[in-house]
């Protein structure tokens, strides 16, 4: 089966601009996430969708970041005006969503889009 | 609130030998583990995950890793390190279902020949 896709794969844009990361999940997923990675630490979580619901963005920055998930598939992550500070790789994941923990929590992740921000 | 502490953010072993990689935990409820690593310039990849059921758990390319309950660690194994291994690599927890990850910082697994 295909896999996360993302794009593009890198960019390289100057402060105050904008930007826009565009994710597929996988077929049937129902949960997309998007984590930002910044360089030497662990991926931290941006937002969730189950769907095209935000399940959880209490950690997105939303003065400068948001994200949709139209039709429950594709979905789009854009930051404007965009900071020094944002420079990362942006990953984002896709999960089944089941009631039950036993096969229903692994995350697939797509390559990310590496960002740098001059 | 869940969190992951991996102990050394770098490892360096020898090809051939075996290989540790340190991870303990803290979570309120019983968590869902998991170990991923990534390679430069890839995508994270699962190498195998704990959800209660047995505590040894084999993962991909010969990684193991067992969960301790008493110990509150789930440290990563493999007895025999090899060139390909070199990667960053993640311990990471989560409650039940589809909920958010939680990272560690990051273990750089180096190998050398």
């Amino acid at each position: 089966e295909a896999g996360v896709a993302q794009s593009p794969r890198y960019k390289i844009i100057e402060k105050r601009q904008s930007v826009a990361f565009w994710c597929n999940p996988i077929s049937g997923h129902a949960t997309l996430y998007w984590y930002q990675q910044i360089l030497g630490q662990g991926p931290k979580l941006l937002i969730q969708f189950q769907n095209n619901g935000v399940v959880d963005d209490s950690q997105l920055p939303k003065d400068r970041f948001s994200a949709e998930r139209l039709k429950g598939v594709d979905s789009t992550l854009k930051i404007q005006p965009a900071k020094l500070e944002d420079s990362a790789v942006y990953l984002c994941a896709s999960s089944h969503w089941g009631s039950g923990r036993a096969s229903t929590d692994t995350q697939y992740f797509g390559p990310g889009t590496r960002l740098t921000v001059l | 609130a869940q969190s992951v502490t991996q102990l050394d953010s770098h490892v360096s072993v020898s090809e051939g030998t075996p290989v540790l990689l340190r991870c303990n935990y803290s979570s309120s409820y019983s968590p869902s583990l998991f170990w991923y690593v990534q390679h430069p310039n890839k995508g994270l990849q699962l190498l195998l995950k704990y959800t209660s059921a047995a505590t040894l758990v084999k993962g991909i390319n010969g990684f193991e890793a067992e969960f301790k309950k008493s110990e509150t660690s789930f440290h990563l194994t493999k007895p025999s390190a090899h060139m390909s291994d070199a990667a960053e690599y993640f311990c990471v927890v989560t409650l039940s279902g589809n909920t958010p990850l939680v990272f560690g910082k990051g273990t750089r697994l180096s190998v050398i020949a």
